[in-house]
């Protein structure tokens, strides 16, 4: 079991610029999940995929944020014209199922820093 | 939506017990859930509730009213090593999704 891989752990970027980051879940994990986190928060939700479907994005996501999982595998979170206000932890994490079974496997994170 | 709440911080003597409580509010209850979060690290799952009553992991426990709309994770014989963010979050099932949304977590601080 390899775990939910993401990468790049670390992205420093200037404001303006496009970045992208990828996640590959669990491998029989089909529910897809990223979250974004800030230093004393929780996770906040922005993005939901049951197999290659984008079956949730949050409202309050700018629509500079796009996210895909093409064949139901690996995502992508890619981020258009960054501003300081971007710069978070993004999180990916993969579930199995809704029940029991349902709870979050996280990936390390990817760090962005908009400067 | 939902409106989870807990405590921002807690602290504790090593050995002792603690409980953080978590309370929330959502139309479309489908399970709770409690993860541990250590400084730079990704939350890490500790626990699962759906029904009433307490469920017991060792020395983690968690405690769930659906009709209080309250949890709690109880820790026992605390060790350093617990010092960590507590994060409670609620799966709601409106939509026809089931998204996790998570409280802002409690930082847990053992001392010797």
């Amino acid at each position: 079991d390899t775990g939910v891989s993401q990468n790049p752990r670390h992205k420093i970027t200037k404001r303006g610029q496009n970045v992208t980051f990828r996640c590959d879940p669990i491998s029989e994990h089909n529910r897809l999940y990223w979250y974004r986190q800030t230093l004393g928060q929780g996770p906040e939700f922005l993005t939901y995929f049951q197999n290659e479907a984008q079956l949730e994005k949050s409202r309050l996501l700018s629509d500079r944020f796009s996210a895909e999982r093409p064949k139901g595998s690996f995502s992508t979170l890619e981020i258009q014209r960054t501003e300081q206000g971007d710069s978070a932890m993004y999180l990916c994490a993969s579930s199995r199922g809704t029940g029991g079974d349902g709870e979050l496997f996280f990936g390390e994170g990817s760090r962005l820093t908009v400067l | 939506g939902q409106n989870i709440d807990q405590p921002t911080e807690m602290t504790a003597t090593e050995g002792a017990i603690v409980q953080i409580n978590c309370t929330y509010q959502t139309s479309g209850f489908n399970g709770l859930f409690w993860y541990q979060q250590h400084a730079g690290e990704a939350p890490t799952f500790l626990s699962y509730n759906v029904l009433d009553g307490l469920e017991e992991k060792g020395r983690f426990s968690s405690f769930l009213s659906r009709s209080k709309g309250y949890s709690y994770l109880l820790l026992k014989e605390l060790q350093m090593k617990d010092s960590a963010s507590y994060l409670c979050a609620v799966r709601d099932r409106t939509g026809g999704s089931y998204i996790p949304t998570f409280g802002r977590g409690t930082s847990l601080i053992v001392h010797p």
